[in-house]
């Protein structure tokens, strides 16, 4: 079944606003990974929590990791208009295969 | 230089046709995946290769057929294709080092439309 579960399911917020998607899974992680994907492109790599790590940032993003209630967040700080995108968590197991499973994705609007 | 590029990026066809999509990443990396994404945006891994050998295959009918003539490319093969096979399908590869998952890098997508 489906490993992450993200929330909201969509969010419309206006430019300058932060953004906060939440994801949740179910069993234990390796790492948790969040990617952008903007309309009817491919996805794009945004940052990797390790599972021993809390917190981590990079530049405007800021995610949070708690492996007690399995779950993560990704916060956008001084949104943008160009931010408008699907978010997907994805967590990678704990074994050796690779393999990355996706939630299902936030949709974000930030209106200008 | 496109980094994960995929072809064609549409592709329309008949139920019943035989289709491939084609990937190559010129990143170096040692792992390629293919994934496909339903309407409603869920992403779901397919298959995986490393170094050319198959490490991933999910509960994906058997009309599917990777194939990794090296280690840059990853091709799907697609055999008598039904309406549910209509998706976007995407190739990603990755340097996952000592069996950790690193981050992936996707191409643009293939948008699979059977009629």
């Amino acid at each position: 079944s489906q490993q992450g579960e993200e929330d909201p399911q969509a969010l419309s917020i206006q430019e300058g606003e932060n953004a906060t998607m939440n994801c949740s899974y179910k069993t234990s992680i390796n790492n948790l990974q969040w990617y952008r994907q903007n309309s009817g492109r491919g996805l794009v790599h945004l940052i990797l929590i390790r599972s021993n790590e809390r917190e981590k940032h990079s530049g405007r993003l800021r995610v949070t990791l708690d492996t007690s209630k399995k779950s993560s967040s990704l916060l956008i700080t001084a949104s943008r208009a160009a931010d408008t995108a699907s978010y997907f968590c994805a967590t990678a197991t704990m074994d050796s295969s690779y393999k990355l499973i996706f939630g299902s994705g936030t949709r974000l609007l930030v209106r200008p | 230089d496109t980094a994960v590029s995929q072809t064609p990026k549409y592709l329309v066809t008949q139920m019943g046709n035989d289709k491939s999509i084609k990937c190559e990443q010129n990143l170096g990396h040692d792992t390629m995946y293919w994934y496909k994404q339903d309407s409603k945006k869920f992403l779901k891994i397919m298959f995986s290769y490393n170094n050319k050998e198959l490490i991933i295959n999910e509960t994906v009918p058997n009309r599917f057929s990777p194939k990794s003539p090296d280690k840059a490319h990853l091709n799907l093969h697609i055999n008598s294709l039904e309406l549910g096979d209509s998706a976007v399908y995407f190739c990603a590869s990755s340097q996952a080092r000592t069996g950790a998952p690193y981050e992936q890098y996707f191409g643009p997508g293939t948008r699979l439309t059977v009629t």
